[in-house]
């Protein structure tokens, strides 16, 4: 059980474009979704915390207009880079938890690989 | 600000022997710890989560301790594996279900 899909596992974009990311949970209901984003040999950063039908909240230097968070559902939530440039070009990972979830509450998607060209 | 560290960036460690990863954090509010093991282009996997109410937690080879003294937490694998080989991660959050705060990661590598 607590299995989270995310999608696609890699995106090529031209620079100016947006790409959506999903982030699912496939067999629990997902209250709280977390975005992270991860530059090569280096840490996980939390970018943002949503909340099923609230507003996502940003960390300290994540710009919210430029990284759309929408959680509408209790399974769905997705990430939008918009106007997407050459630094954007990340390994972006969800995690999601859900009430009464073990570990915690944490599940992490299989990530998604964006470059943008 | 790095509140969680993890401050080995690799460790080589013989088939059998036992593998010892270090993680410091400065954050006293920190309740929860968690190691997660990671390879490239995947998303963590959870392994092992500790409360501060405890200062072990087991679980087959998996083992992790906390002091909270020195804030400074540990994973223990024993026997290591080759298949054990890659990045961990220790987390922390202050609260059980918040945000996670990640260590830059430790690459184990353990030789047949």
């Amino acid at each position: 059980g607590a299995v989270v899909s995310q999608h696609p596992s890699w995106v090529i974009c031209k620079s100016g474009t947006s790409v959506k990311i999903e982030c699912r949970s496939l067999d629990f209901q997902a209250t709280t979704m977390f975005w992270y984003r991860q530059f090569p040999k280096q840490s996980l950063m939390l970018m943002a915390t949503s909340n099923e039908g609230s507003k996502a909240t940003y960390e300290q230097g994540v710009e919210k207009d430029k990284f759309l968070i929408n959680h509408a559902s209790l399974t769905l939530s997705t990430l939008t880079v918009t106007s997407a440039h050459p630094e954007d070009s990340s390994f972006y990972i969800c995690s999601a938890r859900g009430v009464g979830h073990r570990n915690y509450g944490y599940t992490f998607g299989s990530g998604t690989r964006l470059t943008v060209v | 600000d790095q509140q969680v560290k993890q401050n080995s960036p690799s460790l080589s460690v013989q088939e059998g022997r036992i593998s010892i990863l270090n993680c410091d954090y400065t954050n006293s509010m920190f309740d929860y710890f968690l190691w997660y093991k990671k390879y490239p282009a995947e998303g963590p996997t959870f392994l092992i989560s500790i409360s501060s109410i405890k200062d072990k937690n087991e679980d087959g080879r998996f083992t992790v301790f906390l002091n909270k003294s020195a804030k400074h937490l540990s994973l223990h694998i024993v026997p290591s594996q080759p298949g054990d080989s890659a990045v961990y991660f220790c987390a922390a959050s202050g609260i059980q279900g918040g945000k996670l705060i990640f260590g830059q990661g430790t690459e184990l590598s353990v030789k047949p």
